[in-house]
C-alpha cells in the first residue's frame, strides 16, 4: 500500500520564526490534504491539494505530484500554530486517506 | 451550528464488556467514518459509510462493528474489547461528491483494562 512519510517529526520554533514541513508518499495519489490537531486533539481540514500550490492567509501548499511530494509552509508563526499537522494521501474513488504520522510542532511566545 | 458529536468523549472500561461509541452529525453528510489515533502511527481508517446501510471496511476493522441505520447516526460497536483497543476515537463526515472534506469530531478517549 501507499507509504506517508512526514518530516521533520518534531519541531521547535520561536514566535514570527517560518517553517517548512514535508510529505512524501510513495504511489500515484489524486487527494492529498494537510490537517492540523491542535492541543487539545481537535481535527481540522487545511488543505486539499493533490497538485499546485494554495494559500490561505500564514498558510501555503505545494504539492509535485510527478515527484510525489508535498510541502506545507508556516510563515510568521503564532503559538497557536502549535499542535501536530498531518499528510494524508488516497485516491477519491476508494474514500480512504492513509496518514502520515505527522509533524509536532511547538512554536514558544 | 454544523457539527459532529461523540459520545463518551472518555471511556474506561474491562476486556470483554461491550460498548459503544455514537457518533452524530447535523450537516446532512452521506460520508461518515471512524479512525483511530495511536502515538507516532497517525490516523487509521477503521469502517467508512457512504449512505444509509452502506458501509465498508477500512485498513483496521478487526474488532470492530459499524451500523448505519440513519443518515445522521454512525456508532462504532466494540463488541468484547481488548486492551489493544486503547486508543483515540474520531468520527467524520462529509458530502458525498466532495467526501474527503471531513468535519471531524471532538474524540473519544477509550482505555481497555
Amino acid at each position: 500500500g501507499i507509504q506517508v512519510e512526514q518530516s521533520p517529526p518534531d519541531l521547535i520554533l520561536q514566535e514570527g520564526a517560518n517553517s517548512t514541513l514535508r510529505c512524501n508518499f510513495s504511489d500515484s495519489v489524486n487527494n492529498l490534504q494537510w490537517f492540523h490537531q491542535n492541543p487539545w486533539g481537535q481535527l481540522i481540514n487545511l488543505f486539499y491539494i493533490p497538485s499546485g500550490t494554495k494559500q490561505n492567509g500564514r498558510l501555503s501548499a505545494t504539492t509535485v505530484a510527478t515527484e510525489r511530494y508535498s510541502l506545507l509552509y508556516i510563515s510568521s508563526s503564532q503559538t497557536t500554530d502549535s499542535g501536530v499537522y498531518f499528510c494524508a494521501v488516497g485516491m477519491d474513488s476508494n474514500y480512504q486517506l492513509i496518514w502520515g504520522a505527522g509533524t509536532k510542532l511547538i512554536i514558544k511566545p | 451550528e454544523a457539527q459532529v458529536t461523540q459520545n463518551p468523549r472518555y471511556l474506561i472500561t474491562v476486556t470483554g464488556k461491550k460498548l459503544t461509541v455514537t457518533c452524530s452529525q447535523n450537516m446532512n453528510h452521506e460520508y461518515m467514518s471512524w479512525y483511530r489515533q495511536d502515538p507516532g502511527l497517525g490516523l487509521r481508517q477503521i469502517y467508512y459509510s457512504m449512505n444509509v446501510e452502506v458501509t465498508d471496511k477500512g485498513d483496521v476493522p478487526e474488532g470492530y462493528k459499524v451500523s448505519r441505520k440513519e443518515k445522521r447516526n454512525f456508532p462504532l460497536i466494540l463488541e468484547s474489547p481488548s486492551p489493544n483497543q486503547t486508543s483515540l476515537y474520531f468520527c467524520a463526515s462529509g458530502n458525498a461528491g466532495v467526501w474527503y472534506e471531513q468535519y471531524f469530531g471532538p474524540g473519544t478517549r477509550l482505555t481497555v483494562t
